[in-house]
């Protein structure tokens, strides 16, 4: 069954430095998620792609955070600096059309700041 | 703006216990409702959904039925097994421009003893 698959599954870094995180949707799925889920909170979204477009990242804090899915597959969340409270699990979801219900996560990158 | 409010956790229940998890929701319009599962260490997946008023959601032996009188969305499943211990969302779809975001609720734990 296809997955989508999510790298590293655990990072540690220190804080100021960048920390990128690594998804790949299941083949053909043209929207993709961002999500980020604080311990013991339910995930809210940080960025949703459309191929390769964005449309909504109204919840990303801009000046540390960026996301690209250049070629419309596989994308790349980074943090530049990171921020103690940037520890959390961020998860990667897609599906196959804007407008489907049934959004397929990965195992998320657990992301620890020092 | 819409918000999902589901039961505190943790909650420890016995095999073979009957099993409620409460889901209250705000939101303008008519959202779709939605109970996702995450299972230790995996990402979320879809448990059930109804996607109109007095639908009926069920799958692995686990049901929820959207109320509007009372807009709420409550998990239950008769019989609880140890397979089920998990952390349960309740969530609903937002629709903003061009958007399709999922507000979750925090996250209910569950924990089945044999």
């Amino acid at each position: 069954e296809a997955e989508v698959a999510q790298s590293p599954r655990y990072k540690i870094t220190e804080k100021s430095q960048a920390v990128a995180f690594w998804c790949d949707p299941i083949s053909g799925h043209a929207t993709l998620y961002w999500y980020r889920q604080i311990l013991g909170q339910g995930p809210e979204l940080l960025v949703q792609f459309q191929d390769e477009s964005v449309v909504d990242d109204s919840q990303l804090p801009k000046d540390r955070f960026s996301a690209e899915r250049l070629k419309g597959v596989d994308s790349t969340l980074k943090i530049q600096p990171a921020e103690l409270g940037d520890s959390a699990m961020y998860l990667c979801a897609s599906s196959l059309v804007d407008t489907s219900y049934e959004q397929y996560f990965g195992p998320g990158t657990r992301l620890t700041v020092t | 703006g819409d918000s999902v409010t589901q039961m505190e956790g943790p909650v420890t229940l016995s095999e073979e216990a009957f099993l409620t998890i409460n889901c209250t929701y705000t939101a303008t319009g008519y959202p779709s409702l939605f109970w996702y599962v995450q299972y230790p260490g995996e990402g979320l997946q879809l448990l059930l959904k109804a996607t109109k008023a007095d639908d009926k959601g069920s799958n692995k032996g686990f049901e929820a039925t959207y109320r509007k009188e009372t807009t709420s969305f409550h998990l239950e499943k008769g019989s609880v097994q140890v397979s089920d211990s998990a952390v349960y969302f309740c969530a609903l779809k937002y629709s903003g421009a061009g958007s399709y975001q999922l507000t979750f609720g925090k996250g209910t734990k569950l924990s089945v003893i044999p």
